[in-house]
C-alpha cells in the first residue's frame, strides 16, 4: 500500500518570501501521479500543482513549483512570493496510474501555512 | 455550477439516527469517490464508483456505512445508527475516468453526531 508523509504540522513565512513544504511517499509503483491541493477554511480542496512521475521536468505554476526526487520519493512544493492569500493547509497526495489498479487519492496528513503580513 | 457540488453543507444529528449525504458529480465524470476527513487529519479514502458500481469500498468503517450512485452521477452517502465518532467532513471528488490525474472536490458535508 502506498503511504504519503508530511512531517512537518505547521510552517510560517513572511508575506513577499518563499517557502518550501516537504513531503515524501512510498510506493512500488514506476508510474504516478502526485499532488499538492490546498484546503482554505472553506473546506474546499483546490489543486495546486500536480506531476506524473514519468516526467523528469519539475512542474511549475505561476508561483508555485516542486521539486521531484523520484529515486528519494520526495516531493516538495516551493511557494515564492508568498501572498496572505496563501495561507491554507496544504495536502500531499499519491494516486496510481496503472489503469485496473485502484484510483484513489492518498492523502498526507497536511501542513498549516500561515502568511504573516 | 459546474464544479462538484455537496448537500447539506452542515448536517446536526442525534446518536442513533440515520443520515444521508449527497454528491452531484461535475457532468461527464464517471469516477466519483467518497472521503471522510477528521478535524486537523488528511482525508481518508471511503468508497470509490466507477459509473454505477463501487468500484472499492474497502475504506467504508464498518456495515452501517453504505452509498449508493443508482444512475451514474448523484451518489449518497448512508449512515445508520450514527455514533459521536462519525463526526467529520465527509468530502465528494469526481473525476473524469480513473487514472486520468486529478480529483476535482466539493465543499463537503460536515456532520456533527451530538
Amino acid at each position: 500500500a502506498q503511504t504519503v508523509t508530511q512531517s512537518q504540522p505547521e510552517m510560517s513565512v513572511q508575506e513577499a518570501e518563499t517557502v518550501t513544504l516537504s513531503c515524501t511517499y512510498d510506493t512500488s509503483e514506476s508510474d504516478y501521479y502526485l499532488f499538492w491541493y490546498k484546503q482554505p477554511p472553506s473546506r474546499q480542496m483546490i489543486l495546486v500543482i500536480r506531476q506524473e512521475a514519468y516526467k523528469q521536468q519539475n512542474a511549475t505554476e505561476n508561483r508555485f513549483s516542486v521539486n521531484f526526487q523520484k529515486a528519494a520519493k520526495s516531493f516538495s512544493l516551493k511557494i515564492s512570493d508568498s501572498q496572505l492569500g496563501d495561507a491554507a493547509m496544504y495536502f500531499c497526495a499519491y494516486r496510481s496510474a496503472y489503469t485496473g489498479a485502484n484510483s484513489k487519492l492518498t492523502f498526507g496528513k497536511g501542513i498549516t501555512l500561515s502568511v504573516r503580513p | 455550477g459546474a464544479g462538484v457540488s455537496q448537500t447539506p453543507s452542515n448536517k446536526v444529528t442525534e446518536k442513533g439516527k440515520y443520515v444521508e449525504l449527497r454528491c452531484d458529480p461535475i457532468s461527464g465524470h464517471t469516477a466519483l469517490y467518497w472521503y471522510r476527513q477528521s478535524l486537523g487529519q488528511g482525508p481518508e479514502f471511503l468508497i470509490y464508483f466507477q459509473g454505477t458500481g463501487a468500484a472499492d469500498d474497502s475504506g467504508l468503517p464498518n456495515d452501517r456505512f453504505f452509498a449508493v450512485r443508482p444512475e451514474g452521477s448523484v451518489s449518497t452517502l448512508k449512515i445508520q445508527r450514527t455514533e459521536r465518532g462519525d463526526s467529520a467532513v465527509y468530502l465528494c471528488a469526481s473525476s473524469w475516468t480513473a487514472n486520468t490525474g486529478e480529483l476535482f472536490f466539493g465543499e463537503g458535508s460536515r456532520l456533527t453526531v451530538l
